[in-house]
């Protein structure tokens, strides 16, 4: 069972690169998230997609641009990468949103800036 | 102010013996769901029980049982007869019905399991 594929696992950037990490989930869900792990944290929401054709910003959006391409795919863009950005991501599903719907995650992406 | 928090930051256990992971929360939302996710070594964050804030009884998911005190504000994560793959990072986190709280869960900063064989 694939769940929630997001690609790629580990990448290290220069300063000021672009880049983008991709994600995608096979189980139906409507609504999709990206987040990010800094040690000794938990996970912080960056951007979510209540819906196909939705995106809102998280918690800690700066830096960050997201697309629902459609309803398997949501791609999280960083346009000038700072070290402040070197995190683990992790994007994740769930059917929909509210606070019954459990939300599952992929494995996790781990970003190096340098 | 925090809306999960999860004072230790690494415990000790036993294998074969049980163990409570802390958490306690922070909502003025009548309605909520709190969920316990295990982050192994190799990273990915997996789901191990939910429980709903007007569920009467506390949820159980084979070994993991979550002792739910609403009036308290407390859910915490009741691990039986521990092995040694129960070695991780646990995280306590929650989601609200409404508002922003509903698209968004939020976590505690974790507790690191150490089962000693």
């Amino acid at each position: 069972n694939a769940g929630v594929t997001q690609t790629p696992k580990f990448q290290v950037l220069k300063t000021g690169q672009s880049m983008t990490l991709q994600c995608a989930q096979d189980m139906n869900h409507n609504s999709m998230y990206w987040y990010r792990q800094d040690p000794g944290m938990g996970l912080r929401l960056i951007y979510y997609s209540a819906s196909e054709g939705t995106t809102d910003k998280g918690e800690v959006p700066n830096g960050y641009n997201v697309s629902r391409l459609n309803k398997r795919e949501f791609s999280l863009r960083l346009e000038s990468a700072a070290p402040s950005q070197t995190s683990v991501y992790f994007c994740a599903s769930s059917a929909r949103t509210g606070r019954e719907n459990t939300i599952y995650f992929g494995e996790g992406s781990w970003l190096t800036v340098v | 102010a925090q809306k999960i928090t999860q004072t230790q930051p690494g415990m000790f256990v036993q294998e074969k013996e049980a163990v409570t992971l802390d958490c306690t929360y922070d909502t003025s939302d009548p309605s909520y769901g709190l969920f316990w996710y295990k982050q192994p070594s190799s990273g990915e964050m997996i789901f191990l029980i939910y429980q709903g804030s007007y569920d009467q009884q506390n949820a159980t998911e084979g070994r993991y049982s979550l002792n739910f005190q609403k009036a308290r504000k407390s859910a915490n994560l009741v691990i039986s007869a521990s092995q040694l793959g129960d070695s991780a990072m646990y995280f306590c986190a929650m989601r609200e019905a409404g508002g922003t709280g509903a698209n968004n869960l939020f976590f505690g900063t974790g507790t690191r399991l150490t089962v000693i064989p």
